[in-house]
């Protein structure tokens, strides 16, 4: 099964706000609300961002939101930070292997 | 605070089989579905298989179905990955994660260890 399809890689200045958009189908991001977005920083665990499309674990900044239309799913980050620079990663549920799928990935570098 | 730690990796060769485990600490270990994920080196996430709480139920991407199995002891709060039939594209880091809903299935993980690195090679 091939992964959701994220963009490559995104950048942006300080303060400005990015969009991350992950795309499946009706099988997957569409179909359902079990959307994540992880931030990943190379050499550490991921970090579990958003969980069910829009919802935030407590602690995670609220300048992290995320949003589905369709079969797209978005993370939005607001007021870039230095250390928002790393890979951010899209899962869904997907009714093909009935677990979870992720999108390839993107790099987020923060100018 | 919940602690997972994989171990096991190594390097094998093409064909050879490896068991990974990954011990977790400071939750109700019997209480939560577990997942694998990998990370082939420069490549993004890649799910690998799950298991239900009490291990009744097991889920597999077809990348490693019929090759792996997933499996677990709640009595010694282990998960394990028994792999076999071992390819170059099985090359990862593989970790173990949590999902973040106890008693059901969230298709979320909130907490992940820090990986094993499995190398198939010649």
């Amino acid at each position: 099964q091939s992964a959701l399809t994220q963009p490559g890689s995104v950048s942006g200045s300080p303060g400005q706000s990015m969009t991350i958009s992950c795309t499946g189908t009706s099988s997957d991001v569409g179909g359902y609300n079990s959307v994540s977005w992880y931030q990943h920083h190379p050499g550490k665990a991921p970090k579990l961002l958003i969980y069910e499309v829009t919802n935030r674990p407590s602690g995670v900044p609220a300048r992290f939101s995320g949003s589905k239309s369709g079969n797209t799913a978005s993370l939005t980050i607001s007021g870039l930070q230095a250390e928002d620079e790393a890979d951010y990663y899209c899962s869904s549920y997907t009714d093909i292997t009935r677990y979870v799928m992720f999108g390839g990935g993107t790099k987020l570098t923060v100018l | 605070e919940v602690h997972l730690l994989e171990s096991g990796g190594g390097l094998i060769q093409p064909g050879g089989s490896l068991r990974l485990s990954c011990a977790a600490a400071g939750f109700s270990f019997k209480n939560y579905a577990m997942t694998w994920v990998r990370q082939a080196p420069g490549k993004g996430l890649e799910w690998v298989s799950a298991i239900s709480s009490s291990g009744g139920a097991t889920y597999y991407a077809d990348s490693v179905k019929g090759r792996f199995t997933i499996s677990r002891d709640n009595s010694k709060n282990t998960l394990y990955l028994q792999m076999s039939s071992l390819r170059a594209g099985d090359t990862a880091v593989y970790s173990c994660a949590r999902d973040f809903r106890e008693y059901s299935y969230g298709y979320t993980f909130d907490s992940w260890g820090q990986g094993t690195l499995v190398t198939v090679s010649s």
